[in-house]
C-alpha cells in the first residue's frame, strides 16, 4: 500500500477547537491532496499542496508537508459542528492522475 | 461549482445480472475515473480514461469490468456479470487535466448485488 496508515482513525472533539490530523504515505509524490467526505457524498478536495510547499492555508484550514518524513497534515481551526465528515489524504501518480487514498480520519465536532 | 451527476444513486440487482453505471462529468473536463467505496472503508481506484481508452486500471478492475464514453455522452461503468463482492458505492469522477491535480467526485451510486 502507499500509506503508512492503515485503520480509519476517529476523533471526537467539541465544537470551537482545534484539531489536526495526520497521514504518512510510503511512495514518493510531488503532491498530497486532502479531501473531505460528507455522509452519503461523494470526496469533495479541500486543500492541494506541492512538494515545493511546506505549508497551504486556506481559511480555517492549514495543510503541511514534510516530504523528507513523507508525512502530511490538516489543521482546521474554530472547528464547527458542519465540519463532521471522514477526512482522506491522497497522492498522485502518473500522468493520468491516478488519486491513491489513505484510510482517513473521522472527524466527529459535536455542537 | 462544477457537478458531477451519478445516475441512478441507488441500484439493486441479482448476483448474475449486468448492471450500468452512468456518470455525467463536468462538461469540459478530459479525464474521467471510477472508485469503488465499500461501507466505512477508503477509496480504491478502479480504471481511469482519456481521450476514449482506459490509461489506467487496479486489480480491482475485473474483466467483467468495462467502461466507455460513446461520443460525448454518459461515462459508463458496465459489470457483467455482477458477483456479491461488487456490492459497494462507485464513485465517478473527472478533472480537466491530468496530473496531480483536483478530481471533481459525484455522490456516488450504491450497488447491492443480492
Amino acid at each position: 500500500s502507499q500509506w503508512g496508515e492503515e485503520n480509519l482513525q476517529a476523533l471526537s472533539i467539541q465544537e470551537g477547537e482545534d484539531v489536526t490530523m495526520n497521514c504518512s504515505y510510503k511512495t514518493y509524490t510531488t503532491v498530497v491532496q486532502w479531501y473531505r467526505q460528507k455522509s452519503g457524498k461523494g470526496p469533495a478536495q479541500l486543500i492541494l499542496i506541492r512538494s515545493n510547499e511546506r505549508e497551504k492555508r486556506s481559511g480555517r484550514l492549514r495543510a503541511t508537508l514534510d516530504t523528507s518524513s513523507q508525512s502530511s497534515s490538516l489543521s482546521i481551526t474554530g472547528t464547527l459542528a458542519t465540519d463532521t465528515a471522514v477526512y482522506f489524504c491522497a497522492t498522485s501518480s502518473g500522468s493520468f492522475n491516478k488519486l491513491t487514498f489513505g484510510a482517513g480520519t473521522r472527524l466527529a465536532v459535536c455542537p | 461549482g462544477p457537478k458531477v451527476l451519478q445516475i441512478p444513486s441507488h441500484q439493486i440487482i441479482d448476483m448474475g445480472q449486468m448492471v450500468t453505471l452512468n456518470c455525467d462529468p463536468v462538461s469540459n473536463h478530459l479525464y474521467f475515473y471510477w472508485y469503488k467505496q465499500i461501507l466505512g472503508q477508503q477509496m480504491e481506484f478502479l480504471v481511469n480514461f482519456y481521450n476514449g481508452k482506459v490509461m489506467e486500471k487496479s486489480k480491482l478492475f475485473k474483466d467483467q469490468f468495462s467502461v466507455e464514453r460513446p461520443d460525448g455522452s454518459y461515462f459508463t461503468l458496465k459489470i457483467q456479470p455482477t458477483a456479491l463482492e461488487d456490492s459497494a458505492v462507485y464513485f465517478c469522477a473527472s478533472s480537466l487535466v491530468g496530473g496531480n491535480e483536483r478530481l471533481f467526485f459525484g455522490h456516488g451510486t450504491k450497488l447491492s448485488v443480492l
